[in-house]
């Protein structure tokens, strides 16, 4: 049973433009979300987290936004840079954080210069 | 600050032979989580400690898999035997652990190759 899904295997879009990449999860007990960017032969670094009391994080050139009634989260990034490459988890824990996170399969994003 | 370290980065063993892996967390990190990643999935836990605690076992294959946190710091891994579905990449991650800060953060993470 996935309980985060990324439905979306790859995306690739031009540099300088906005990339958008989605998130829905079927647990409604989730209450914090994070993404997560892993390059090739590294582990994934934390990028952005958002906790169910807001709609929208933003940290720099990404924000996070989301929707709880669709449980549905997405991560953009504007502008896009080319080393923005890599794959982004999605991941979404319980109370507040304080429980075992559950990762999305991964979106490879492909920054296209 | 130094981050999460990991060995051996990597691994190839025949199955049915045993194997271990080592992760140092980053200093102060009272929770410690064991991370398996299949090619073309997310990460999945195995276990999570907090402090020398076991926190969440419930993915842990136990027939096959331990791990331990000696005196709540470095933690190891291990599987006996092997079977080749344990092909992956191990992923050790640490975080504070208090309320409200949830981010942990990843070692290189070791791939294991059973043949």
């Amino acid at each position: 049973d996935q309980q985060v899904k990324q439905n979306s295997p790859s995306l690739s879009v031009q540099e300088g433009r906005i990339s958008i990449l989605n998130c829905d999860y079927t647990n409604s007990m989730f209450d914090y979300f994070l993404w997560y960017k892993k390059y090739p032969a590294e582990g994934p670094t934390f990028l952005i987290s958002i906790s169910s009391i807001k709609d929208k994080n933003e940290d720099g050139r990404f924000t996070v936004f989301l929707n709880k009634s669709a449980k549905h989260l997405s991560l953009h990034i504007v502008p896009s840079q080319p080393g923005d490459s890599a794959v982004y988890f999605c991941a979404a824990s319980g109370l507040f954080g304080n429980e075992k996170l559950t990762f999305g399969t991964g979106t490879r994003l492909t920054i296209i210069p | 600050e130094a981050g999460v370290a990991q060995s051996p980065r990597y691994k190839i063993i025949e199955k049915r032979q045993s194997v271990a892996f080592w992760c140092n967390p980053i200093s102060g990190h009272a929770t410690l989580y064991w991370y398996q990643q299949i090619l073309g999935q997310g990460p999945k836990l195995l276990i999570q400690f907090q402090n020398n605690g076991v926190v969440d076992d419930s993915q842990l294959p136990k027939d096959r898999f331990s791990a331990e946190r000696l005196k709540g710091v470095d933690s190891t891994l291990k599987i006996q035997p092997a079977k080749l579905e344990d092909s992956a990449v191990y992923l050790c991650a640490s975080s504070l652990g208090a309320t409200g800060n949830t981010e942990a953060f990843f070692g290189q993470g070791t791939r294991l190759t059973v043949v």
